[in-house]
């Protein structure tokens, strides 16, 4: 079946480092992948998208890459700040579907 | 900016009760979901609709039904709730076949508490 796997341990770094988070995949051959934030009590905010042919997409701070080989993705914060804690949600996209298969997500706590 | 409201943040309720969920988009989306989540388990698809009247069975139905009767609205029923659907609720809109390539637009959650 199916899978999505992201870290269920909490990330915690120190501000201004780099985050990367890890979305991982198998039995899947998504053409699309997606990233959003959750804050607490709140509803997924969408981030950045990555074609399957796309290597890497970039986005002010934010950086993703899309392995097809690997069947990964990783998320990067660069110089990441207290507003950054929250839990990061990827999502994957067959070609030609509208209902993304969602990770459990991962949360990332950044000390000042 | 798309918007996505719910009408409630908290609700309780009692078990049998009738429970109407609502949600309405002002971006004139075509697709509307409904999702719940748990801590641990994540978005799980209860159902999902891609046109006004349509409706399709996302993962986890039973114990739930829908109705859209707008396009811009999408409502949630728990016929008979129980406690084990204790969640957060959350909507979700989306349109078809744009270059962002289905980035779902999600409301901010409903906190359902039965009792």
């Amino acid at each position: 079946s199916q899978k999505i796997e992201q870290n269920s341990e909490a990330l915690n770094i120190q501000e201004g480092k780099t985050a990367t988070l890890t979305c991982n995949y198998t039995n899947y051959s998504p053409a699309y992948l997606q990233w959003y934030r959750q804050d607490p009590g709140r509803g997924p905010v969408f981030l950045l998208l990555i074609r399957e042919n796309e290597k890497e997409k970039r986005k002010e701070r934010l950086k993703v890459t899309f392995d097809t080989t690997l069947k990964q993705s990783l998320f990067h914060i660069t110089a990441s700040q207290p507003a950054d804690s929250a839990t990061y949600l990827c999502a994957l996209l067959s070609g030609g579907s509208y209902i993304p298969t969602f990770g459990r997500g991962t949360s990332l706590i950044v000390h000042p | 900016d798309v918007k996505v409201t719910q009408s409630s943040r908290y609700l309780v309720k009692r078990t049998g009760e009738k429970v109407f969920l609502e949600c309405v988009q002002d971006m004139d989306h075509e697709n509307m979901f409904w999702y719940r989540q748990d801590p641990g388990l994540g978005l799980r698809l209860i159902y999902f609709s891609y046109d006004v009247k349509m409706k399709e069975k996302g993962d986890i139905p039973e114990g739930y039904s829908v109705s859209r009767e707008k396009k811009e609205r999408f409502s949630l029923i728990l016929e008979s709730a129980s406690t084990n659907q204790t969640s957060m609720y959350l909507c979700a809109s989306s349109r078809p076949g744009t270059w962002q390539q289905e980035t779902q637009y999600f409301g901010p959650g409903t906190r359902l508490l039965v009792l």
